[in-house]
């Protein structure tokens, strides 16, 4: 089965670290995908990650540990528009399709 | 380079009906996906499209179905609207197979009363 878990929500200071946590069991593993939504917006690609280790973009950086199951995105010097939904996404092994399993979204609320 | 379009923004339909929603890819892009996202959920894969051929089902009835056109663009279908089906539809547009990520479109918001 597919089973993808994040925090349902989280609320950080703005200037500070927050580090969001992707746990994932599914049938196979061809990538991991971090993707930011605003409120009653799509979805954007914020990483990707297919090898363990940390994959750093400007103030965004997402790690992968394949052997755990686990990933997280690092987001520093929170902004005020930071605060959205975080989505994790596993795209299995074995679907010839480019389709993605998604987690429930983490809302993160960045105060002043 | 135009991104990925949905029309409408908006549908409210009641139980029972029909709807389709449309998509325009991204240019350059072949491949579209079809997401359903329920309020304060991820999206659910619905079914993907590759050169104008289904390639890739999601865990959703028979009376979700779509088309893919020679341009490229795509249309999902949904038939005896339930309560249920109330949720943002999502367009997603890639280049064929690999590593690439996907672009999403703005999607339709659905309502079924």
């Amino acid at each position: 089965g597919q089973n993808i878990d994040q925090p349902t929500e989280m609320t950080a200071t703005e200037g500070a670290i927050v580090q969001i946590n992707c746990t994932y069991q599914t049938s196979g593993f061809n990538g991991l995908f971090w993707y930011q939504q605003h409120a009653g917006e799509a979805p954007t690609f914020l990483s990707y990650n297919v090898l363990d280790g940390l994959e750093e973009k400007g103030r965004f950086s997402s790690f992968l540990s394949r052997s755990k199951g686990y990933s997280y995105l690092l987001l520093k010097e929170l902004q005020m528009k930071d605060s959205a939904s975080y989505l994790c996404a596993v795209r299995p092994r074995g679907n010839y399709g480019q389709n993605f399993v998604f987690g429930p979204g983490t809302r993160l609320s960045v105060l002043p | 380079e135009t991104g990925v379009t949905q029309s409408p923004t908006h549908l409210i339909k009641t139980r029972g009906q029909q709807v389709t929603l449309r998509c325009s890819s991204q240019s350059g892009h072949n491949t579209v996906s079809w997401y359903q996202q329920a309020l304060g959920q991820g999206p659910q894969f619905i079914f993907q499209y590759y050169r104008e051929e289904e390639n890739g089902r999601g865990n959703f009835p028979p009376r979700f179905s779509g088309l893919q056109f020679p341009n490229y663009s795509s249309e999902l279908n949904v038939n005896a609207l339930e309560l249920d089906d109330s949720a943002l539809y999502l367009c997603a547009s890639s280049y064929t197979q690999g590593y690439n990520e996907q672009f999403f479109g703005p999607g339709t918001r659905l309502t079924v009363l």
